[in-house]
């Protein structure tokens, strides 16, 4: 099936530090790949929609020049947390989509990582 | 305004119970819904897909059902098991939301043995 790998799955630093995680489609191309925040006990909110070749999509309240997004190729996207602060603390996840362009709608599932929980120090 | 929500936000049950999992939504035009399990710590397993067309889905001893015209979804997990314990997911494609998932707030599960 398909496998969406994350790493690294745990980070600790201190402030001011620049982060970057990185999300991988291990086994299918995705054009497509989103990034969500999670805070604990929470559900999981959309911060981007991360586009091959493209910019990205940033969801209305999340800082695109504090969260950097790129997905320079078919099965690979980053995330750059720059000049973390303790309130950036929390759980990151991405996610991808099978396949060409997404639509939704599709009998396609996303297929998620297994997060990076980001602890600021 | 699109949104998810799941009541109760846990549940305890004896094993062997049969499980219900509630899943309520705002808005009837949806592309699909889909039902995830997340352990502690860990990232999303997908479950199941409803397509808007259907009325349910079933996998194993997982079966969801989705009735749009009252904006509802149900997972049932039957004979439920110790492994079952995790957090229960639910996630609505809204037409209005475009390329969005929009999920719940997920119902924290416990089956004890």
């Amino acid at each position: 099936g398909a496998v969406v790998s994350q790493h690294p799955s745990r980070v600790i630093c201190k402030s001011g530090t620049s982060v970057k995680i990185e999300c991988r489609s291990l086994d299918f191309q995705a054009t497509t790949m989103f990034w969500y925040r999670q805070f604990p006990k929470q559900s999981l909110m959309l911060m981007a929609t991360s586009n091959e070749g493209s910019k990205a999509t940033y969801e209305q309240g999340v800082e695109k020049d504090k969260f950097l997004i790129n997905h320079a190729s078919l099965t690979l996207s980053t995330l750059t947390v720059t000049s973390a602060h303790p309130e950036d603390s929390s759980f990151y996840i991405c996610s991808a989509f099978p396949g060409g362009s997404y639509r939704a709608g599709g009998n396609q599932p996303q297929h998620f990582g297994d997060g990076t929980r980001l602890s600021i120090l | 305004k699109q949104e998810v929500t799941q009541i109760p936000a846990a549940l305890s049950v004896p094993e062997g119970e049969n499980l219900v999992l509630n899943c309520s939504f705002t808005d009837s035009a949806i592309y699909n819904l889909q039902w995830f399990r997340q352990d502690p710590g860990k990232g999303l397993t997908s479950l199941l897909l409803i397509q808007s067309s259907q009325r349910e889905q079933t996998s194993g001893r997982l079966n969801a059902s989705l009735d749009k015209s009252s904006g509802r979804s149900t997972l049932y997990i039957a004979a439920s098991q110790p492994g079952d314990s995790a957090t229960y997911l639910c996630a609505a494609y809204f037409k209005a939301a475009g390329n969005k998932l929009t999920f719940g707030g997920g119902t924290r599960v416990l089956v004890k043995p």
